[in-house]
């Protein structure tokens, strides 16, 4: 079973900040969060990672919870070509681990 | 360029046949995963190798199987023991270590059994 529990779908307003939330309240000390987004039929696009502390690049931030019991990855100004099915996933990046994705988040932004 | 390549892109089989999806990186990874993705849903994975020649089960791996002869070639085999084998399967390679477990995917075979 997969790690992390997420909303089946959420859609946001072009132009608006879109939050995508994550539970992953078994994460252990040395896993890190994952964030990884696929567009119909293509294979997955890694976003974002994390350990602890908040990330941001040019995708996206993500915010994790001081408890590490949840994070959230944030699309500052979603467009059309966000449209895709979000993964968030915890692994442990010391080993090659089963890596297990749930069925993610169907984001849909509408113009 | 460097990157991870699968093939072929699109494949038929008959029922009773066993087929074999290619997948190669030029990443110098040292491990590799394989998923399997049906329509709407999550990816499921198949098997994993952290090295060459050792590679371990992952939570649908009756049906399939792999070998890892080289560090850039991680074949998976969709054998007749597989039920239901049409999906679209996914290859995938990472580093080991510390905040560089980065997954690169490729893009992709989807098998369809006629």
């Amino acid at each position: 079973d997969a790690k992390t529990t997420q909303p089946p779908s959420m859609d946001c307003a072009e132009g608006r900040a879109a939050n995508l939330p994550c539970n992953h309240s078994t994460i252990s000390g040395n896993e890190y969060v994952y964030w990884y987004r696929q567009i119909h039929s293509q294979g997955p696009q890694y976003i974002i990672h994390g350990l602890k502390n908040n990330e941001t690049n040019e995708m996206a931030s993500l915010i994790i919870t001081e408890d590490r019991k949840s994070s959230t990855l944030i699309l500052p100004h979603a467009t059309l070509r966000d449209t895709a099915v979000y993964y968030c996933i915890v692994r442990v990046d010391s080993s090659a681990s089963k890596i297990i994705f749930g069925s993610g988040t169907r984001l849909s932004i509408r113009p | 360029d460097g990157g991870i390549t699968q093939s072929p892109k699109y494949l038929f089989r008959k029922e009773g046949q066993n087929v074999t999806l290619s997948c190669e990186q030029n990443l110098n990874h040292d491990a590799m995963y394989w998923y399997r993705q049906d329509p709407g849903q999550g990816l499921r994975l198949i098997y994993y190798s952290q090295i060459v020649n050792d590679f371990q089960k992952g939570d649908i791996a009756e049906g399939y199987s792999v070998s890892r002869e080289k560090k850039e070639s991680f074949p998976l085999t969709v054998t007749s023991a597989q039920k239901n084998p049409t999906a679209f399967y996914l290859c995938a390679s990472s580093m080991v270590g510390r905040g560089t477990g980065e997954l690169f995917f490729g893009e992709g075979s989807r098998l369809t059994v006629l």
